[in-house]
């Protein structure tokens, strides 16, 4: 498709279940960023890729959170052993370069923690 | 650490209404600032991007202004329809190292424009 896809639209867990959430850039966009949008914070950004390498993670909550991408292209982004406050909606964009080019966003993954 | 607030909360209008969206952010070293409308269940659609050398963007109905130096964009909707309401979102990015890549944003504002 033309625009950032992710996958699944919908996760329910229980509680200490790891999860996995993908995204599917566009085609030929060399940066890809994870934000999680949630009811008490707004849109906090959590790791940014730039190929396969990511120069920022800091956004990153715990050590149970972990992101890779490979090939340059699709990303994954791992949570273990899941808590309720994990529940948000996981976004992910993608742009053609780091800087000067627009962010361009999936739909989103609701995750819901039991 | 960059905060970015948009005032109002929420916004109702009648149909046909000029409307202004307040943006501001404490950092003034920004690279570029984007606004986002979001839809209901919706990820976010990108409107507006205006580079830190520039003052202003316009698509369509929609004007961005940016003032830099005063930490202050404003998102100007003219004649506004029913299909305006949405809630949207003003995001910047910093100009600084190794946090280049992200994106820091505000809580957003809440339109509704009704018939």
């Amino acid at each position: 498709g033309a625009g950032v896809s992710q996958s699944p639209s919908n996760k329910v867990t229980e509680k200490g279940k790891d999860v996995e959430l993908r995204c599917d850039p566009i085609s030929g966009h060399t940066a890809l960023y994870w934000y999680r949008q949630s009811l008490g914070q707004g849109l906090e950004f959590l790791i940014y890729f730039q190929g396969n390498s990511a120069p920022d993670k800091s956004g990153l909550p715990s050590d149970r959170f972990s992101a890779e991408r490979t090939g340059g292209s699709v990303s994954t982004l791992t949570i273990q052993r899941t808590q309720q406050e994990d529940s948000a909606v996981y976004l992910c964009a993608s742009s053609l370069g780091q800087t000067i080019q627009p962010q361009h966003f999936g739909d989103g993954t609701r995750l819901s923690i039991l | 650490k960059q905060e970015v607030t948009q005032i109002p909360a929420a916004l109702s209008v009648p149909e046909g209404e000029n409307l202004v969206l307040n943006c501001s952010f404490t950092d003034s070293a920004i690279y570029n600032l984007q606004w986002f409308r979001q839809d209901p269940g919706k990820g976010l659609t990108s409107l507006l991007l205006i580079q830190s050398s520039q003052r202003e963007q316009t698509s369509g109905r929609l004007n961005a202004s940016l003032d830099k130096s005063s930490g202050r964009s404003t998102l100007y909707i003219a004649a506004s329809q029913p299909g305006d309401s949405a809630t949207y979102l003003c995001a910047v990015r910093i100009d600084r190292g190794s946090t280049l890549g992200r994106l820091y944003f505000g809580r957003g504002t809440q339109l509704t424009v009704w018939p």
